[in-house]
């Protein structure tokens, strides 16, 4: 069965250093998402990515973040300037179309030191 | 704006009990909803999509009901087991606004004692 695959599972950063979290989504997928789940906390949407570029980011998606899809098969997400408080795990999902189902990926769990 | 909430936030339930998990959501024009369990540290298991068309979805022990209209899902654990302890989350997709993303619930933990 297709899944979507995160690496790395866990990382481990100091404060102020980037981190780039990588994805690769189901391949016949449209539509891409990045959220985050601080611990003991909900799980937040973060952004939305169609068509080559961000349909819709959330008000934690500040300057500090970035995606990209640089090949027909990775999606990444970059954290510039990392924070004690960007500590958390972080899933990619992806969907066919809006209506589909959306598929998660096993999360990486970010520990910024 | 979207908002799901659970309840209840935490349930025990001896094993071979079975046991009803609440989901409310306050826009009904949703797409669709979907069941997810997440074990401790882990990533998100999808359990059932339900269709905004639909009312009921079943696999296994796991049968979900949505009520688009009340804006309510249920998710029915029938004979449970102690594997099926975990937090179970719902979330739905929403017609309006943006790209669709998914808007979770607050979750509810379950606890099956053997």
């Amino acid at each position: 069965e297709p899944e979507v695959t995160q690496t790395p599972s866990h990382q481990v950063t100091q404060m102020g250093q980037e981190v780039i979290l990588r994805c690769v989504p189901i391949s016949n997928h449209l539509y891409f998402y990045w959220y985050r789940q601080i611990l003991g906390q909900k799980v937040e949407f973060l952004v939305s990515f169609y068509n080559n570029e961000i349909s819709e980011k959330s008000e934690i998606f500040d300057d500090q973040f970035s995606v990209e899809r640089p090949d027909g098969s990775n999606f990444t997400l970059k954290i510039r300037s990392t924070k004690l408080e960007d500590s958390a795990m972080y899933f990619c999902a992806s969907r066919v179309t809006e209506n589909t189902e959306a598929f998660f990926g096993q999360g990486t769990r970010l520990t910024v030191v | 704006k979207q908002e799901v909430t659970q309840i209840p936030a935490a349930l025990s339930v001896p094993e071979g009990e079975n046991l009803v998990l609440n989901c409310s959501f306050t826009d009904s024009a949703i797409y669709n909803l979907q069941w997810f369990r997440q074990d401790p540290g882990k990533g998100l298991t999808s359990l059932l999509l339900i269709q905004s068309s639909q009312r009921e979805q079943t696999s296994g022990r796991l049968n979900a009901s949505l009520d688009k209209s009340s804006g309510r899902s249920t998710l029915y654990i029938a004979a449970s087991q102690p594997g099926d302890s975990a937090t179970y989350l719902c979330a739905v997709t929403p017609r309006s606004g943006g790209y669709q993303k998914v808007t979770f619930g607050t979750g509810t933990k379950l606890q099956v004692i053997p």
